[in-house]
């Protein structure tokens, strides 16, 4: 079966500018969640929707949002991007219940995203 | 912070031989726990999850976790040179989605 599905795969933007990044998850996979990858910080949680709703959310500034469409695909957005930004962008989209138990992700290959 | 420590490496062990990759986490309530491999310039796969207190085996790998001591192992028997990678351990609660990730030991699996 068709796995996580981001795009697009790379992304140069200026700083000041906004971006959206898109995640199309597993079919039957109703939790997406976003991390962002950096060498010195390693994975960090940005936020999970599940049917719609942002279920949980990490320490990030409000300049990044997310939303989940009714086919469960995801975007986020970065508005007013710094350098700070530029990162490794993760999908991941899980068979989480309604619950909320978590029986692990599976991965997109990533947005690499460089402001400059 | 809750946090998910792990020994950043690299962590350098002969073909054939046993990896054993550790990780300790501070928040009680965890009570999922993941371990994914990353090779370079690649995405995180998960390996495999362990939520009960012993030992959890699959192929070459096994899952070892101690609540008690909020400990979390992974071994990996007859290592192979493709087996060189990060690995991340992540720790959740039960009744959110949010995983909290290691910063990874980098293993090297020399011939």
């Amino acid at each position: 079966k068709a796995g996580v599905t981001q795009t697009p795969r790379y992304l140069i933007k200026t700083r000041g500018q906004q971006v959206t990044l898109s995640c199309s998850p597993i079919s039957g996979h109703r939790s997406v969640s976003w991390y962002q990858q950096t060498p010195g910080q390693g994975l960090q949680f940005l936020f999970e929707y599940f049917s719609e709703t942002q279920r949980n959310k990490g320490n990030f500034p409000g300049r990044f949002s997310g939303r989940q469409f009714s086919n469960s695909r995801s975007e986020m957005n970065v508005s007013t991007l710094e350098l700070g930004d530029s990162a490794l962008y993760l999908c991941a989209s899980s068979l989480a219940s309604g619950t909320g138990v978590n029986y692990g992700y599976t991965f997109g290959s990533g947005t690499r995203l460089t402001v400059v | 912070q809750k946090e998910v420590e792990q020994n950043s490496g690299p962590l350098s062990v002969p073909e054939g031989a046993i990896a054993s990759l550790n990780c300790t986490y501070s928040d009680r309530g965890s009570q999922s726990f993941f371990w994914y491999r990353q090779y370079s310039g690649k995405s995180p796969e998960l390996i495999m999850f362990i939520y009960s207190n012993g030992d959890k085996e699959d192929g070459r790998f096994t899952a070892q976790l101690n609540k008690a001591s909020q400990y979390v192992s992974l071994l990996i028997r007859d290592s192979q040179p493709s087996d060189s990678a990060t690995y991340l351990c992540a720790a959740g609660t039960g009744t959110a989605s949010k995983l909290t990730f290691g910063t990874g030991t980098r293993l090297q699996v020399t011939l």
